[in-house]
């Protein structure tokens, strides 16, 4: 089936911008993560979603981050007034329940601020 | 291994070989352990994971070693091909604390020369 999907692949914006990064998880699953990755390091956290319940929020680097999730599926994240320490790969997974069940990642969005 | 610097560890091994990829984690309460592969431009791909009730586990070609005493994990690859050229990561979780996130190490290159 299909997995999840990411998009844009790839974004090119200019400092002070706005942009929204879209995800659309594997139909059915209800935990719905965004990690961001920048260069050469490890995947860190920024917010998670299960069912209806609250978002934990706790991951999201600053107020110019937030994030919705629409009906329990797709995914915005929204980056306001964008800085260049904010140019990474913005990774969305899935998972079916919650963490006991595997994670399965999107291709992710590759963000350039100038 | 794992490192904290900005640049990745790399492990190059001739096809084959076996790998082994080693990851320290710090926190003494985690329980549940993940490797992902990451190849250029992709998502994170689940390998294998394994629980803190287990030593060992294994997969097709990959094997999983926990060693709690020491905080430390590692990943075998058999007979590695060049397909298996990537970042790999190990990701753990203490369930015990938010049960959803992931923590995960900074990754290490494995380099298959034909």
């Amino acid at each position: 089936g299909a997995g999840v999907s990411q998009s844009p692949s790839n974004k090119v914006t200019e400092k002070g911008k706005d942009v929204e990064l879209r995800c659309d998880p594997i139909s059915g699953h209800t935990a719905l993560y965004w990690y961001r990755q920048s260069l050469g390091q490890g995947l860190e956290f920024l917010i998670y979603f299960q069912g209806n319940s609250a978002p934990d929020k706790s991951g999201l680097p600053s107020d110019r981050f937030s994030a919705e999730r629409t009906g329990g599926s797709v995914s915005t994240l929204t980056i306001q007034r964008t800085q260049q320490e904010d140019s990474a790969v913005y990774l969305c997974a899935s998972s079916d329940r919650g963490l006991k069940e595997t994670q399965y990642f999107g291709p992710g969005t590759r963000l350039l601020v100038l | 291994g794992e490192s904290v610097g900005l640049h990745l560890p790399t492990l190059s091994v001739q096809e084959g070989d076996n790998s082994i990829i080693n990851c320290a984690y710090s926190n003494s309460a985690s329980d549940y352990f993940i490797w992902y592969k990451q190849e250029s431009g992709k998502g994170p791909q689940f390998i294998i994971d394994i629980r803190s009730n287990m030593d060992k586990r294994q997969g097709q070609r990959v094997t999983v070693l926990l060693n709690k005493t020491v905080k430390h994990l590692s990943l075998q690859i058999a007979a590695t091909q060049p397909g298996d050229s990537a970042v790999y990561f190990c990701a753990e979780n203490d369930s015990g604390g938010s049960n959803y996130k992931l923590t995960f190490g900074k990754g290490t290159l494995l380099t298959v020369n034909p």
